[in-house]
């Protein structure tokens, strides 16, 4: 069974476009993160869902919107894409509250803005 | 700014070499993960260590945490081609809902 899963794989898509990705965890955790990865391989985290509730919002543009219906998803909304954009997306969860927790990382989202 | 500092950010070598990864900070973690990363997938918890002076192992893995709690290493003996991949570090604070990330280490073991 996929513990984290992420919809779609690859996305390709002009600039100015709107796109979503989907994100789902099996595992019963209670803290769901979206990272983005660029061509240097620096993962840096966009957001973090504690219970449905947003409590990490690094500097990410407007442009980007999660939503957390329950906490088994958590989905990003990217308004206006820009070439910049362009990079792997990566959906993870944990359960917060043991230190020796682990994040469970999804297979990850290629976009690519043309 | 970059909290935590990982070396070499490249490292290539032949199979049967050993090797280390380092990943320091001027800041105290209350833990610090290793991850592994193959090409086309997440990143996958390799290890956490949470006291300082802490030793894991795992197989021909050895991981160690600083005693201060503020720097880690990862030694591979013997390396094998299934070892390649980026190996990332990561530093967990109190409240543990964020990890501070390293730039990660690409590791190519050579046949």
């Amino acid at each position: 069974d996929t513990a984290v899963s992420q919809t779609p794989k690859y996305l390709v898509t002009q600039m100015g476009n709107d796109k979503s990705i989907k994100c789902e965890q099996n595992l019963g955790h209670d803290t769901m993160y979206w990272y983005k990865q660029d061509s240097k391989k620096f993962l840096k985290i966009m957001f973090s869902y504690n219970n449905k509730e947003l409590i990490i919002n690094e500097t990410v543009p407007n442009r980007f919107s999660p939503k957390s219906p329950d906490k088994a998803h958590l989905n990003l909304h990217i308004n206006s894409l820009e070439l910049g954009d362009s990079a792997v997306y990566f959906c993870a969860s944990s359960q917060v509250g043991d230190p020796e927790a682990p994040q469970y990382f999804g297979p990850g989202t290629r976009l690519t803005v043309l | 700014t970059q909290l935590l500092e990982q070396s070499p950010q490249f490292l290539s070598i032949q199979e049967g070499e050993n090797l280390t990864v380092y990943c320091n900070s001027s800041s105290v973690f209350s833990s610090l993960q290793w991850y592994r990363q193959e090409p086309g997938e997440g990143p996958v918890l390799l290890v956490t260590v949470v006291t300082g002076g802490e030793v894991k192992k795992l197989k021909r893995l050895t991981f160690q945490f600083g005693d201060a709690r503020k720097d880690s290493s990862l030694h591979i003996t013997a390396a094998q081609p299934g070892d390649t991949g980026l190996y990332l570090c990561a530093g967990g604070r109190d409240s543990n809902y964020q990890l501070i990330w390293g730039a990660g280490t690409k590791l190519i073991i050579k046949p």
